[in-house]
């Protein structure tokens, strides 16, 4: 069974660009979570999506979006770069139900110059 | 949601059993107690889950006190690839919301 995957890797951008990082799920998984992860502020989570709809978000402001296409793969969008965005962003798929055990990928780690 | 509270780091020899408790004073009914292990640049990995009591498999073992209100994941006979970040989460699904929270995580180093 394929794990998780995230795409791209690694990326650099510059101040005031966007970026859109994709995530496919386990497959049969139709919950996905987004966690931004920097050294400073540790794992925090973004939002998650299940079957299209975004069923919860953290706290982050409005230049951080998602969705999820009805075959459970999500994309994640951040405009307007900051400095401060560069972080490793990590996908997260899960049935979505009951104890919820969260198999995440590898990260796409981007880098805002 | 639940807050967890973890050592920040530990340090450890290899060969050595290794406890890390976590405090979960406002543990929900519905949650669940969830470890995950994460290596640098990559995405954590579950360990270990339980909701009451104690539980084991072939990598750790997670005590759980009647209370709930703390755990605690043992690591026996840790070796060098057991360095990492171990988390605490507790939540759940419920009510159709990923409700599962990253703490600090306490940093694991295990020493020749």
């Amino acid at each position: 069974k394929a794990g998780v995957t995230q795409t791209p890797r690694y990326l650099i951008k510059t101040r005031g660009q966007q970026v859109t990082l994709s995530c496919s799920p386990i497959s049969g998984h139709r919950s996905v979570s987004w966690y931004q992860q920097t050294p400073g502020q540790g794992l925090q989570f973004l939002f998650e999506y299940f079957s299209e709809t975004q069923r919860n978000k953290g706290n982050f402001p409005g230049r951080f979006s998602g969705r999820q296409f009805s075959n459970s793969r999500s994309e994640m969008n951040v405009s307007t770069l900051e400095l401060g965005d560069s972080a490793l962003y990590l996908c997260a798929s899960s049935s979505g139900q009951g104890n919820g055990e969260l198999f995440f990928g590898e990260g796409s780690r981007l880098t805002v110059l | 949601l639940a807050k967890t509270t973890q050592p920040i780091s530990m340090d450890s020899y290899e060969g050595q059993e290794v406890n890390i408790t976590c405090s979960h004073n406002n543990i929900a009914t519905n949650d669940y107690i969830t470890w995950y292990q994460q290596f640098p640049s990559q995405g954590p990995r579950f360990i270990i889950q339980g909701y009451k009591t104690k539980v084991t498999n072939e990598v750790a073992s997670l005590f759980i006190p009647a209370d709930r209100k703390s755990s605690t994941l043992s690591l026996p006979r840790v070796s060098l690839s057991d360095t990492a970040v171990y988390y605490c989460l507790v939540g759940s699904f419920s009510g159709g919301y990923n409700k599962l929270i990253f703490g600090a995580g306490t940093r694991l180093a295990v020493h020749p």
